[in-house]
């Protein structure tokens, strides 16, 4: 496509839920990121792909978070059993790691999770 | 480690006046910087980066930064503010390739009439 798009664009669960985040990325990126931002912070790195493989998901908070992508393109972002503290906005975006590879990172409009 | 810190939480300037948004950053080789701006109910946008050469860069919206190596830094100015341009700033910093960029906590810029 020809920008990031996540959806949900907005989510209330209830606590202890399980919660699916989606994230396109622009059409032929190869790395794909994760981040978080929450009330009043920074963006919090969360984790990376290379094509279908993360080379770094030190970011991820915890056992409870987990992140797939499939066919090099869409990635989904999990978050099991809920807390209060996930309430957040989860960024996603996407870069072209190749030859042309710029630096500049392409960020989608995010999915704010609220957990109540 | 690679690590960004931003120093002023937030800085409110008078419209027309001159801007400096300081980042100093950590990083074990020569890093890739970046400043982006997210305004208001809007995506992360790239103001600037600086990969090599001419360590004064310029960018969008009449912004340009400085890379100070012996400092560690890689300031944001402006010499004159719009009320536009009222949003929140953050300077990353980036490996080889783009790899795991990481974000300070952002200085969000309020501007006064």
């Amino acid at each position: 496509g020809a920008g990031v798009s996540q959806s949900p664009s907005n989510k209330v669960t209830e606590k202890g839920k399980d919660v699916e985040l989606r994230c396109d990325p622009i059409s032929g990126h190869t790395a794909l990121y994760w981040y978080r931002q929450s009330l009043g912070q920074g963006l919090e790195f969360l984790i990376y792909f290379q094509g279908n493989s993360a080379p770094d998901k030190s970011g991820l908070p915890s056992d409870r978070f987990s992140a797939e992508r499939t066919g090099g393109s869409v990635s989904t972002l999990t978050i099991q059993r809920t807390q209060q503290e996930d309430s957040a906005v989860y960024l996603c975006a996407s870069i072209n790691s190749g030859g042309t590879n710029t630096g500049e990172l392409f960020f989608g409009e995010g999915s704010r999770l609220t957990v109540l | 480690a690679q690590s960004v810190t931003q120093p002023d939480i937030h800085i409110t300037v008078s419209e027309g006046a001159s801007l400096e948004l300081r980042c100093n950053y950590s990083y074990g080789a020569t890093p890739y910087l970046f400043w982006y701006v997210q305004s208001p109910g809007q995506g992360l946008q790239l103001l600037l980066k600086y990969f090599s050469g001419d360590t004064l860069v310029q960018g969008i919206k009449g912004f340009e930064a400085e890379f100070k190596r012996s400092q560690s830094s890689f300031n944001l100015r402006k010499p004159s503010v719009h009320w536009s341009d009222a949003a929140e700033y953050f300077c990353a910093v980036g490996a080889t390739g783009g790899f795991k960029t990481i974000f300070g906590a952002g200085t969000r810029l309020f501007v006064k009439a």
